[in-house]
């Protein structure tokens, strides 16, 4: 499969905490993208990291790339209630044409 | 800025009906064209794609066909709906092929 796995798949914290989630992938990559989705709404692209980018920030987002153990990270600080929402890495696989989205992880923020 | 519509968006139809469900964009052109379908707490699966008017790349094998008779139109059919179309179906655009990709607001359709 060409597309990556997030984890965990729902994950539950208190307003003001950092989340963390994890996207692994099996094949290598020219870039790997994450995007966030309100329930029954479109996909809003967060940020991109290319294959050659080891750790890239936008905001309150951190987001890092590890080629040798295929997998990134998307990490939230400081996150409000706002950030409920389901979050999904997207890779673009070597030789492939597309993107493949992972199934993604339903972050909940309690306020 | 670039924007791009979706509708409808919410859909209810019985099974054999026609589809049509309709993506524009606006503030750019020739761009790169999707159609996902999402179920219900899953990820995006990738059903079409354009790179140009009349150019179409079909991903999986199904009961839609898609068509892009101009540069910022693209269209999702169906000439009889299957139980197993309902879900949520994206349109997105893109740049290029690699390029991040901005997403409609989604139809969701439910085959009754």
């Amino acid at each position: 499969s060409q597309q990556g796995e997030e984890d965990p798949q729902a994950l539950s914290i208190q307003e003001g905490e950092n989340a963390t989630m994890n996207c692994s992938y099996k094949t290598s990559i020219n870039n790997l993208q994450w995007y966030r989705q309100n329930s029954g709404r479109g996909l809003v692209h967060l940020i991109l990291i290319r294959s050659n980018e080891r750790e890239k920030h936008s905001g309150r987002l951190r987001v890092t790339l590890d080629t040798s153990k295929k997998s990134s990270s998307l990490l939230i600080t400081a996150s409000r209630a706002a950030d409920t929402a389901s979050y999904f890495c997207a890779t673009d696989p070597t030789g492939a044409n597309n993107l493949f989205f992972g199934t993604g992880t339903r972050l909940t923020v309690i306020p | 800025s670039q924007t791009i519509h979706q509708w409808p968006a919410t859909l209810v139809q019985p099974v054999g009906s026609p589809l049509s469900l309709e993506c524009t964009v606006e503030g750019t052109s020739n761009p790169n064209l999707y159609w996902y379908r999402q179920a219900a707490g899953r990820g995006l699966q990738l059903l079409f794609y354009s790179v140009g008017i009349g150019q179409i790349s079909s991903e999986v094998p199904q009961n839609l066909s898609a068509s892009r008779p101009q540069d910022r139109q693209f269209i999702l059919s169906s000439k009889k709906l299957l139980l197993s179309d309902s879900g949520f179906y994206l349109c997105a655009w893109s740049w290029r092929r690699r390029d991040e990709q901005y997403f409609g607001p989604g139809t969701r359709l439910t085959v009754t």
